[in-house]
């Protein structure tokens, strides 16, 4: 049963540039979330896409921007790098729930895409 | 928003017993509790989740009090493998669900 599988593992842009990371959801899941974490921090919620269409956002300004595809597969991309945006990103899958009151999806994480920009 | 909060770190000693505590004052009726570990430069791995009472899995227990506003994750017999961050979540899933800044174990030899 395949994970969670992220690309690439290691990504070094400089200011300015955009970037674009690809996320394979674990078999059976039909949800991708992505989340950003700093060094020393928690993973902060950027976005959840569901049906190909995003669902959920945190607050995160429009230069990240998101997109998933009819197998699921989810790509985030970042434009206008600014030395901030260096982290760990995260995507994680879950299967879509009934929405009731007695279902929580749980997230399998990805191992994560280490940006740094410079 | 369900806010917690969690000792920034504890250490421990191999083949002892951990508690993690974590407070969650504004809990909400439809939230749920969860537990990840996460490892240097890898994503969180789910740990346990519990709505009330106690869940016990084969990894670790989750004992939460009938008000709910806290829950404790107990770690058996810890080993040095066991050394990472913990994270106590309270949501329902997606943005309502955030992430702290976790619990530092170091277990000690």
């Amino acid at each position: 049963d395949a994970g969670v599988t992220q690309s690439p593992t290691h990504l070094i842009k400089t200011r300015g540039q955009q970037v674009t990371l690809r996320c394979s959801p674990k078999s059976g899941h039909d949800t991708v979330s992505w989340y950003q974490q700093a060094l020393g921090q928690g993973p902060q919620f950027i976005f959840q896409y569901y049906e190909e269409e995003e669902r959920q956002r945190g607050n995160f300004p429009d230069r990240f921007s998101g997109h998933q595809f009819p197998n699921y597969s989810s790509e985030l991309n970042v434009n206008a790098l600014l030395l901030g945006d260096s982290a760990l990103y995260l995507c994680a899958s879950s299967l879509e729930g009934t929405g009731g009151f007695e279902v929580w999806e749980t997230q399998y994480f990805g191992p994560g895409t280490r940006l740094l920009v410079l | 928003l369900a806010k917690t909060t969690q000792p920034i770190s504890m250490d421990s000693y191999e083949g002892q017993e951990v508690n993690i505590t974590c407070s969650h004052n504004n809990i909400a009726t439809n939230d749920y509790i969860t537990w990840y570990q996460q490892f240097p430069s890898q994503g969180p791995r789910f740990i346990i989740q519990g709505y009330k009472t106690k869940v016990t899995n084969e990894v670790a227990s989750l004992f939460i009090p009938a008000d709910r506003k806290s829950s404790t994750l107990s770690l058996p017999r810890v080993s040095l493998s066991d050394t990472a961050v913990y994270y106590c979540l309270v949501g329902t899933g997606g943005f309502k669900t955030i992430f702290g800044a976790g619990t530092r174990l170091f277990v000690k030899a």
